[in-house]
Formats: C-alpha cells, structure tokens, sequence
C-alpha cells in the first residue's frame, strides 16, 4: 500500500522560511515523478510543483518561482519543499501528492501540513 | 481565478444524476487527459477519473468522466447522500509543463 507520510510546516512570519517533507513507502519512490499542491483555507486545489524521477527536471507554478525549490532525495525515498521569502499568501495546507497517471493525476496523497504565514 | 472553470455549485436529489463540467482551451483540456477528484470536508483529494474516463479500482462505475474538444465533464448516478463534497477537475498546460485544477465545484445532495 502506497503512504505519503509528511513533516514540517507551522507558523512563520512573512519573509521567513520552511522545509516540507514527504516520505513515501509501498512503491518505488525513484520510479515515479513527485508533485507538490497547495490549498489556502477554504479555497481550491493550486498544484505548486513537480519533479521528475531523477530530479533533472523541475516546474514551478509562476507565483513560487524564485522562491520555492523543489527536491528529493531517493535513497531516502523522501521528497522536499524548500519555501523561502514566504509570504501571506502562501498560507495552505500544503499536500505531496504521486502522479500515477498520465498528465498529474494524483492517485495517492499525504496527510497534508499546514503552512501559516503571518505577523 | 483558475485556467480550468467550474460551476461553484450543483445540486440534485438522492437518486438522481448530476453533472460538473470543467472548461479549457487548447493549451490545456484540448491536449492533454482530464482528472477528476472528490475531497470530503478536511481531508486529502480522492482520484475518481483519470485520463478523461478511467475509474481507479475501488471507485464505483457511478462516476463517469468524458472529454469533447476543450471541456470534459464528470457525472454522478444514484447520488448519495455521501457524494456531497467538493469536486474538482485537473490537467497540465502543455505549453508551461504545469499542473492545473479547477476552481471546483460544491456539491450538495439534496
């Protein structure tokens, strides 16, 4: 069975940083692209991220870029979330989540973790 | 305001059908697989449909997903009590190489 177990996120003021994580276990973590999704509180889904298998490749939505990287660590099977010059907006429950499928389609998602940005 | 446009809200009987529909463009919907997705309130999304009308095992035949053009479109028969949660749509922008979702779409059985 697959499970995304993730750690991380909490409260931090605007223009400070935090690290995500996601490990995953019940499949081959090097096997697969990786995705990262967002949800502010009481709003819809926004997919923040991606990467491929081996890490040579990574996609970042406009609004994180410069300030999110996005990374993983295989032997770890482990994913990861760097956000730095965090700002209000990007308070959500952040999600890693698995494309199984063609085109992120998302089969299988961690627990999510809050990310709270605010003075 | 998202790429992929829902109806914020549908509504319909137990026993009786509904249908969420998802518009696109070309650069989006019109290239690329169409999934679907039902979040209960304060939990993780769960895949419904993937790659415009394919069910995940576990996930009853009741939920259908098609695809014309630059839309795609989710149904649900013999609504449920159950069903009531909110549904969104998503895909990639295959000019961006970036994940998309739809606003979604709250649905209320009533």
């Amino acid at each position: 069975e697959v499970h995304l177990v993730q750690s991380g996120g909490g409260l931090v003021q605007p223009g400070g940083s935090l690290r995500l994580s996601c490990e995953a276990s019940g499949f081959t973590f090097s096997h697969n692209w990786m995705s990262w999704v967002r949800q502010a509180p009481g709003k819809g889904l926004e997919w923040v991220a991606n990467i491929k298998e081996d890490g040579s490749e990574r996609n970042l939505v406009d609004s994180v870029k410069g300030r999110f990287t996005i990374s993983r660590d295989n032997a770890k099977n482990s994913l990861f979330l760097q956000m730095d010059s965090l700002r209000v907006e990007d308070t959500a429950m952040y999600y890693c989540a698995r494309p199984a499928y063609s085109d992120e389609a998302f089969d299988s998602w961690g627990q999510g973790t809050l990310v709270t940005v605010s003075s | 305001q998202s790429v992929l446009t829902q109806p914020p809200s549908v509504s319909a009987a137990p026993g009786q059908k509904v249908t969420i529909s998802c518009s696109g463009s070309s650069s989006n919907i019109g290239n690329r697989y169409v999934s679907w997705y039902q979040q209960l309130p304060g939990t993780a999304p769960k895949l419904l449909i993937y790659e415009n009308n394919k069910r995940p095992s576990g996930i009853p035949d009741r939920f259908s997903g098609s695809k014309s053009g630059t839309s795609a479109t989710l149904d649900i028969t013999g609504l449920q009590t159950g069903d009531e949660a909110d549904y969104y749509c998503g895909t990639c922008d295959s000019t961006l190489s970036i994940g998309l979702f739809g606003g979604g779409t709250k649905l209320t059985v009533l």
